[in-house]
């Protein structure tokens, strides 16, 4: 069966200091791989989606970067982190014929 | 473009209310459409889905219909307990990339 991992759970990060968030599926290959972040009181917000190894879509201009190295690997990034950048972040994949799955999320707090 | 409006919450009911959030959409085509759901401190799960117009989605009492004429997707379950106090979101997918979110829905049960 396909499983999704992201960590960590929570994070408490000054700001400017940079980020690394990872998520990992097992189980299924050549997913469609997502970051959304889920602010306080507000819906859910894509902000990467990736195809493919080293194919990285931005939905909305901002100060996080993502990666793919691995075909089941997808890393959020920041270099340098703002108090804006505290939230609820879900990492989710799909296939074309399957809906999407998430993972447990990670709460960060930039403080 | 492709977007998702939802019921504003927070609702708070009883339990063994009756409970509805309507969801319309706006997409060009035929998208897909679901109801998320998250339970408090989690990430989200997959509750039903409708992929065609008139399907009718249903999962653990909730029950949502697809209406192309009125664009609509709401989410009714009969009868509420408290284990279903979560937040609800609606979603729909133009294609076989994206998935758009609602703004979510906050809905309290109480004994």
């Amino acid at each position: 069966s396909q499983t999704i991992h992201q960590w960590p759970a929570t994070l408490v990060q000054p700001v400017g200091s940079p980020l690394s968030l990872e998520c990992t599926v097992e189980g299924t290959s050549n997913p469609n791989l997502y970051w959304y972040r889920q602010a306080a009181g507000r819906g859910l917000q894509l902000l990467f989606y990736s195809v493919g190894i080293g194919q990285i879509s931005s939905e909305v201009p901002q100060n996080l970067s993502a990666s793919r190295p691995q075909d089941r690997q997808f890393i959020l990034s920041s270099k340098k982190l703002l108090l804006s950048d505290s939230g609820f972040y879900l990492c989710a994949w799909k296939r074309e014929d399957t809906e999407a799955f998430f993972g447990q999320g990670t709460r960060l707090t930039v403080v | 473009g492709n977007s998702v409006t939802q019921m504003e919450g927070p609702v708070t009911l009883s339990e063994e209310a009756f409970l509805t959030i309507n969801c319309t959409y706006t997409a060009t085509g035929y998208p897909s459409l679901f109801w998320y759901v998250q339970y408090p401190g989690e990430g989200l799960q997959l509750l039903l889905k409708a992929t065609k117009a008139d399907d009718k989605g249903s999962n653990k009492g909730f029950e949502a219909t697809y209406r192309k004429e009125t664009t609509s997707f709401h989410l009714e379950k009969g009868s509420v307990q408290v284990s279903d106090s979560a937040v609800y979101f609606c979603a729909l997918r133009p294609n076989d990339y994206k998935l758009s979110f609602g703004a979510g829905t906050t809905v309290t049960v109480r004994a």
